[in-house]
């Protein structure tokens, strides 16, 4: 069965502290996607990545295909950064993404 | 430019009737996704167009849910006969071409079956 995992479930931290956010699926993938979702918001795509390390702003993915796992790193968190954050992957030739459940971030001031 | 669009935005319904839910892609995108999102869920896949076609109906989940794509572009999902355990969050997404492009998503589509 094809499966993604994310840990945590939910995560609250103080303004400034680095965050991370796991992601663990379950057979060989072609693409993995990091999307966040904000309160009552639509869902925007931030990072999308088969191998390596992307970087953008604070914001970096990483992905260890061998492991089958990515993280998805905040450096000095902000309020702002408070949303869900999912994991998607695309598995093998198919088309679909298949979603994890979802981590709720919480950034207080 | 203009991104992905729903229509409506909500959407109540008495349990029973028959429900029509729009999505407007970027303009170019031949690919197509509809999702749909229950309260503290991830999004699961319901169907995948590429063109007019549905290329991956597999997440359908009966023979209530029905989608179409008549000119490549702007596509409907149908959901007849409906129940309540239909009320979720329905999204849409597009990207260029499929395969491994990026997918922008709309805002959503909030059904609620009283």
């Amino acid at each position: 069965k094809n499966e993604v995992e994310q840990s945590p479930q939910n995560l609250t931290a103080q303004e400034g502290e680095f965050i991370t956010i796991n992601c663990s699926y379950s057979v060989g993938i072609s693409a993995l996607h990091w999307l966040q979702q904000h309160p009552g918001g639509g869902i925007v795509s931030l990072f999308m990545l088969s191998s390596g390390k992307k970087k953008h702003g604070r914001l970096i993915a990483t992905i260890n295909i061998q492991e089958k796992h990515s993280s998805l790193h905040i450096t000095a968190s902000h309020p702002r950064d408070s949303a869900v954050y999912i994991c998607a992957v695309r598995f093998g030739g198919a088309q679909k993404l298949v979603f994890g459940q979802g981590t709720r971030l919480t950034i207080n001031p | 430019g203009a991104g992905v669009s729903q229509t409506p935005s909500n959407k109540v319904t008495e349990k029973g009737k028959y429900v029509e839910l729009r999505c407007d892609p970027i303009s170019g995108h031949t690919a197509l996704y509809w999702y749909r999102q229950s309260l503290g869920q991830g999004p699961e896949f319901l169907i995948y167009f590429q063109g007019t076609g549905a290329a991956d109906d597999s997440g359908l989940p009966n023979d209530r849910f029905f989608a179409v794509r008549p000119e490549g572009s702007v596509s409907t999902l149908k959901i007849q006969r409906t129940e309540r355990g239909d009320s979720a969050v329905y999204l849409c997404a597009s990207s260029l071409m499929g395969t491994s492009d990026e997918q922008y998503f709309g805002p959503g589509t909030r059904l609620t079956v009283t």
